[in-house]
């Protein structure tokens, strides 16, 4: 089955600088990849998503690029502020198939 | 999101008992799910259902269970055998077959146990 590793696990940005996220999957015909915001005690929220037919999508100050050769896609964010700050997970899946999680990265932006 | 609702926010449990945690949605999904968030960690996936009346074990599905009677509820019971229960429970749900496959959570559960 599917397998997703997300890296790092905590992540420290100074205000106003870029962070990247970084997730790789095991299976070659996964075909939707989204990223999820969850802050602290709330629910996980979908922040933006990628289908394998696309290399890279923008969203304001959030992006996503997607490697299908290599099996990895990455989340940025720039300018970043505040309330930037929380938990991301980013997830893979194949068609219907269930969604498969990573790990997490704690985002902490430092004023 | 806003049309999946979870019942309670906080849950409180004496030792040995099972207690049953509500999930509910209104947006006609076919597949829902139960997720065990643990402090500083990741989703871990209890058990699913992609249609009424049929459900599978997730990747921790030991002492819990889980029905699916409607379309509308999956309700998710933490047996006395868990361990340790003690842990943010969240419910999601999609639309089965959808492109792309967006799934939606539910405002969570906490459960401790006393």
């Amino acid at each position: 089955g599917e397998n997703v590793e997300q890296h790092p696990s905590t992540l420290s940005v100074q205000e106003g600088d870029s962070a990247v996220i970084k997730c790789t999957y095991s299976d070659s015909a996964s075909n939707y990849f989204p990223w999820y915001k969850q802050e602290l005690g709330k629910r996980p929220q979908l922040i933006i998503d990628i289908r394998s037919n696309v290399g890279e999508k923008k969203d304001q100050r959030i992006a996503v690029t997607l490697n299908k050769t290599a099996k990895h896609f990455s989340l940025h964010i720039t300018e970043t502020q505040p309330e930037d700050s929380a938990v991301y997970f980013c997830a893979a899946s194949r068609g219907a198939q269930k969604l498969v999680f990573g790990q997490g990265t704690r985002l902490t932006i430092n004023p | 999101d806003g049309g999946i609702t979870q019942s309670p926010k906080y849950l409180f449990r004496k030792e040995g008992q099972n207690v049953t945690l509500s999930c509910e949605q209104n947006l006609n999904h076919d597949a829902m799910y139960w997720y065990r968030q643990d402090p500083g960690q990741g989703l871990r996936l209890i058990y699913y259902s992609q249609i009424v009346n049929d459900f599978q074990k997730g990747d921790i599905a030991e002492g819990y269970s889980v029905s699916r009677e409607k379309k509308e509820s999956f309700p998710l019971t933490v047996t006395s055998a868990q361990k340790n229960p003690t842990a943010f429970y969240l419910c999601a749900s999609n639309l089965q077959g959808a492109v792309p496959n967006e799934q939606f959570f539910g405002p969570g559960t906490r459960l401790t146990v006393l």
